[in-house]
C-alpha cells in the first residue's frame, strides 16, 4: 500500500562505482521527482519527469541520470561515485495542474548512500 | 537558492504549549507548504496555502501567509511529544514548472 516506494533504504559502496536507485508511486500522479538532502538536512532538487518527459534539470554532475520508463517509475542511476555523493535521496511525486502548479509532494522513506 | 528561510531554527517546548515556525521567502510565489520529517524518514505534507489565501487551519495546525511580507507561520497548537520533528517551509514560484523549494528546516523538539 505504500504510495511512494524506493529501494534500496541503504546503499554503502565504494568510490568509482556504479549503482542505481528505484522509484514507483502507485498513485497515478504525472510527475516525478528526485531530491538529495545532505548531512545538514537541505533538501535539493535534482530532477523532474512529468508524463516520462525530463522537465527539471537542476545543476547535477552527468554523473546522475534519471530514467522514467513510465509515469508510475522513475529512477536514478549514478556513474563513478564519489565522497560527496554520500546523501540521502528522496523520491517525490505530485499531481501537476494544467497551469503547472504543483500541489502537495508525496514522499518516498529515502535512500541513504554512503560512499566509502 | 534557497528561497525560504525558517526560523528559528531550533525549538523547544514542553508538551501541551504552542510552537510557532515563520518562514520568509524572497520572490512572488504560487503557494506556500509546509511539511514535516520525522528523524530518519521521508517528508509528509501537511498542509498547502495558496498566494491568494490569508489562512489555513487543519487540525491542530493553522498555517498564515502574508504575501506582503513574504512570510508564512506555522502555529502547532497543543503540541505533543509525537510534534517532535523537523518541519520544512517550501515554495512553488509562479510558473516554474512546479518546483518545490525548500528551506534549511526547523528542528522542534516536545518535551513530554
Amino acid at each position: 500500500d505504500t504510495a511512494v516506494s524506493q529501494t534500496p533504504k541503504y546503499l554503502v559502496t565504494q568510490m568509482g562505482n556504479d549503482k542505481s536507485i528505484k522509484c514507483e508511486q502507485n498513485l497515478g500522479h504525472d510527475t516525478m521527482y528526485w531530491y538529495k538532502q545532505d548531512s545538514k538536512k537541505f533538501l535539493k532538487i535534482m530532477f523532474s519527469y512529468n508524463n516520462k518527459e525530463l522537465i527539471i534539470n537542476e545543476t547535477v554532475p552527468n554523473r546522475f541520470s534519471p530514467k522514467s520508463p513510465d509515469k508510475a517509475h522513475l529512477n536514478l542511476h549514478i556513474n563513478s561515485l564519489e565522497l560527496g555523493d554520500s546523501a540521502v535521496y528522496f523520491c517525490a511525486s505530485s499531481q501537476v495542474r494544467s497551469t503547472g502548479t504543483g500541489l502537495g509532494y508525496t514522499f518516498g522513506s529515502g535512500t541513504r548512500l554512503t560512499v566509502v | 537558492s534557497q528561497q525560504g528561510e525558517e526560523d528559528p531554527q531550533a525549538l523547544s517546548i514542553q508538551e501541551g504549549e504552542n510552537a510557532t515556525m515563520n518562514c520568509s521567502y524572497k520572490t512572488s510565489i504560487n503557494n506556500l507548504q509546509w511539511y514535516r520529517q520525522n528523524s530518519g524518514r521521508g517528508l509528509v505534507h501537511l498542509i498547502l496555502i495558496r498566494s491568494n489565501e490569508r489562512e489555513k487551519h487543519s487540525g491542530r495546525l493553522r498555517v498564515t501567509l502574508d504575501t506582503s511580507k513574504k512570510s508564512s507561520s506555522l502555529l502547532i497548537t497543543a503540541s505533543r511529544a509525537a510534534d517532535t520533528a523537523s518541519y520544512f517551509c517550501a515554495t512553488t514560484l509562479t510558473g516554474a514548472n512546479s518546483k518545490l523549494t525548500f528551506g534549511k528546516g526547523i528542528t522542534l523538539s516536545v518535551r513530554p
